[in-house]
């Protein structure tokens, strides 16, 4: 079992540059949630997709945008880069109950110059 | 929303010395709440977790306690060694939204 994994792994980009990042889940795993993690501080959530569909969001724009799959993987979209999106994005994996451990990769680190 | 404060933000103990990091939640609704250590340039990774139902958990070194009425909850790592050492984030779940705390940096001190 490979678990979550992420691409890419570290991106530097423009302000003002769109941005996509990529998340496979963990084997079984059919929910996946995206965070959001600038430097010393706890994840904060950016949105959830379950069945192709965005099921919960986070206090964040429109700027950030996200994609399910048929084989469940996602991805995370940001328009218009800004030097405060610079952070560590993570992508977590679980099933859709409320309950229930969820599993995250390792996280794509996105600078912004 | 959900609120998470997490306490102390650094924590240095003595290798084999324990170690308590406590957090507090203000939404009763919130009824799972997993504790991840997160490693330098790594993502977090699930060390244990309690549902609502169960006030005390243990795995091996490692023990959560929960308090619902004071809508508390605490990680307790005995005999710490030194692999021990990183960022333990607690996180208190709604739904299937997880609210994190501000992370506590644990450093044993062989």
């Amino acid at each position: 079992d490979a678990g979550v994994t992420q691409s890419p792994t570290h991106l530097i980009k423009t302000r003002g540059q769109q941005v996509t990042l990529r998340c496979s889940p963990k084997s079984g795993h059919d929910t996946v949630s995206w965070y959001q993690q600038a430097l010393g501080q706890g994840p904060q959530f950016i949105f959830q997709y379950y069945e192709e569909e965005e099921r919960q969001r986070g206090n964040f724009p429109d700027r950030f945008s996200g994609h399910q799959f048929p084989n469940y993987s996602s991805e995370l979209n940001v328009n218009a880069l800004l030097l405060g999106d610079s952070a560590l994005y993570l992508c977590a994996s679980s099933f859709p109950t409320g309950d229930t451990e969820a599993f995250f990769g390792q996280g794509t680190r996105l600078t912004v110059v | 929303g959900e609120n998470v404060e997490q306490h102390p933000s650094t924590l240095s103990v003595q290798e084999g010395d324990s170690a308590v990091i406590k957090c507090t939640y203000s939404d009763s609704a919130s009824n799972y709440f997993p504790w991840y250590k997160q490693e330098l340039g790594k993502g977090p990774q699930l060390i244990i977790d309690i549902r609502s139902n169960v006030g005390e958990k243990k795995d091996q070194r490692i023990a959560v306690t929960l308090n619902k009425t004071a809508k508390h909850f605490s990680l307790h790592i005995t005999e710490t060694q030194p692999e021990d050492s990183a960022v333990y984030f607690c996180a208190a779940s709604k739904g299937n939204q997880f609210y994190f705390g501000t992370g506590t940096s644990l450093t044993v001190i062989p």
